[in-house]
């Protein structure tokens, strides 16, 4: 599976935009990028996901670069019910995958009052 | 929809004990996922099914541990005989497969102790 990084925390003021990167230099054609996050003490939640096109939903925005080498999770006003784990996965559609998601250490959100 | 149901949530036990953990997926989901997360490995794919069918086990980390899924909205993961490095947050998932999106839902979770 192609691999993604992400830095490892990163830290935002309430009400602020928050931009997280995610590098994926060895994606292929079929990978699809999600995003996950996960609350504390509880299990992941899907937060959006993106083929090349840049996609907008009700929780966050994700901005695909143009050689889809790298992606930005996009939280237009960060609050503290944000403050989570961030996840970049790739996910390959088609074959035997089933949609298997593998999750890397994702970034550490902060958000202060 | 209740979504994904897990239990116990939390399970003390002995080492040597045999420990079950169950899952009640999405009703009308035909996949389900085990994950497990401890803060030195992340959180990793166990095992998954698709229409009650074991695809990959290949995350399954020994002999001790087994996945069952006798029908569509149940499923166990077992361990026996339980050692204290099983200690971990076990995470039970559901999705329908062949959707594009293919979210998955996941439950809260059963937090596993082993002493």
């Amino acid at each position: 599976d192609a691999k993604t990084t992400q830095p490892n925390s990163m830290e935002s003021n309430e009400e602020e935009p928050v931009h997280l990167p995610c590098n994926h230099s060895t994606i292929s054609g079929t990978d699809y990028i999600h995003w996950y996050r996960q609350l504390p003490s509880q299990g992941p939640e899907y937060v959006i996901h993106g083929l090349t096109s840049n996609v907008n939903n009700r929780m966050a925005s994700l901005a695909i670069a143009e050689d889809r080498k790298s992606s930005t999770l996009i939280l237009h006003r960060a609050t503290l019910r944000d403050a989570a784990v961030y996840y970049c996965i790739l996910r390959r559609e088609g074959g035997t995958s089933y949609g298997k998601l593998t999750f890397g250490q994702g970034t550490i959100l902060t958000v202060h009052p | 929809d209740a979504g994904v149901i897990q239990s116990p949530r939390h399970e003390v036990t002995e080492m040597g004990q045999e420990v079950t953990l169950r899952c009640k997926p999405i009703s009308g989901h035909n996949s389900l996922f085990w994950y497990r997360q401890t803060m030195m490995r992340g959180l990793e794919l166990l095992i998954y099914f698709n229409n009650n069918v074991p695809i990959d086990d290949s995350g399954m980390p020994e002999d001790r541990f087994s996945a069952k899924m006798p029908n569509a909205s149940f499923s166990t993961l077992k361990i026996q005989p339980s050692e204290p490095r099983d200690s971990a947050v076990y995470f039970c998932a559901s999705t329908r497969a062949y959707l594009q999106n293919n979210e998955q839902f996941f439950g809260p979770g059963t937090r596993l102790t082993v002493l």
